[in-house]
């Protein structure tokens, strides 16, 4: 069982807005630690998408944005594209494990 | 533009330990003030942080794997080690390499990724 919740699997129709949901505690998210996300497509290595709560490395599409409040955070996709279809995961940092701490994973279909 | 590449035994037997490799290229390892850190995932499951190496050779664990496991880096040949002693088929997965940004912390995200190695533990 993952320390940050993450729900197993959403799906959206092309062009659509889908949130992903990522639930933490006051030991991660709620103590302040930013929440990174990546996307990894079948058989390849996860890709980084959103950094430091909000922000997009260079190359990403404005379509992928982040957020975060109090113990939570989300991965909102604008504007879905079948080339969407990945897992998603969220990571943090827990002051009481002493280290990094990822969510479960998002499977998304469009 | 760096690029990471684990290199390592596809298959080891239980009990055994495993070690692993990840060559740096493009950059020097001991350059930038970068965090180079090793990832696992389970056959079908989420990521997994083994742990962490500062490019001067301080290391960071999991807990739940600390005492199994020992990272290194040797600067002279641009790569950084894994091993993980005791093994199980609970440590069968794939194993990533990882980047974290310059001067970045530990609580900062992974930049740059190695394309992953199959690890299968069996007899």
């Amino acid at each position: 069982q993952s320390v940050l919740t993450q729900p197993p699997s959403l799906s959206g129709a092309p062009g659509q807005t889908v949130t992903i949901s990522c639930a933490g505690s006051s030991s991660n998210i709620g103590a302040g630690y930013d929440v990174h996300w990546y996307q990894q497509l079948p058989g390849t290595a996860p890709k980084l998408l959103i950094y430091g709560n909000t922000n997009r490395p260079s190359g990403v599409p404005d379509r992928f944005s982040g957020s975060k409040s109090d113990t939570s955070a989300s991965l909102i996709i604008s504007g879905l594209q079948t080339e969407d279809e990945a897992d998603y995961y969220c990571q943090s940092y827990d002051s009481s494990l002493s280290g990094v701490v990822f969510g479960g994973g998002t499977k998304l279909t469009v | 533009q760096v690029q990471l590449q684990e290199s390592g035994p596809g298959l080891v037997k239980p009990s055994q330990t495993l070690s692993l490799t990840c060559s740096v290229s493009g950059g020097s390892i001991s350059s930038g003030n970068h965090y180079w850190s090793w990832i696992r995932q389970h056959p079908g499951k989420g990521l997994e942080w083994i742990g962490y190496i500062y490019y001067s050779g301080t290391t960071y664990y999991n807990p739940s794997l600390k005492s199994r496991v020992t990272i290194s880096v040797d600067t002279s040949k641009n790569y950084f080690s894994l091993r993980v002693s005791s093994l199980t088929a609970a440590d069968t997965a794939v194993y990533f390499c990882a980047r974290l940004p310059e001067f970045g912390t530990i609580t900062d995200a992974f930049d740059i990724w190695g394309q992953g190695t199959m690890v299968t533990v069996s007899s």
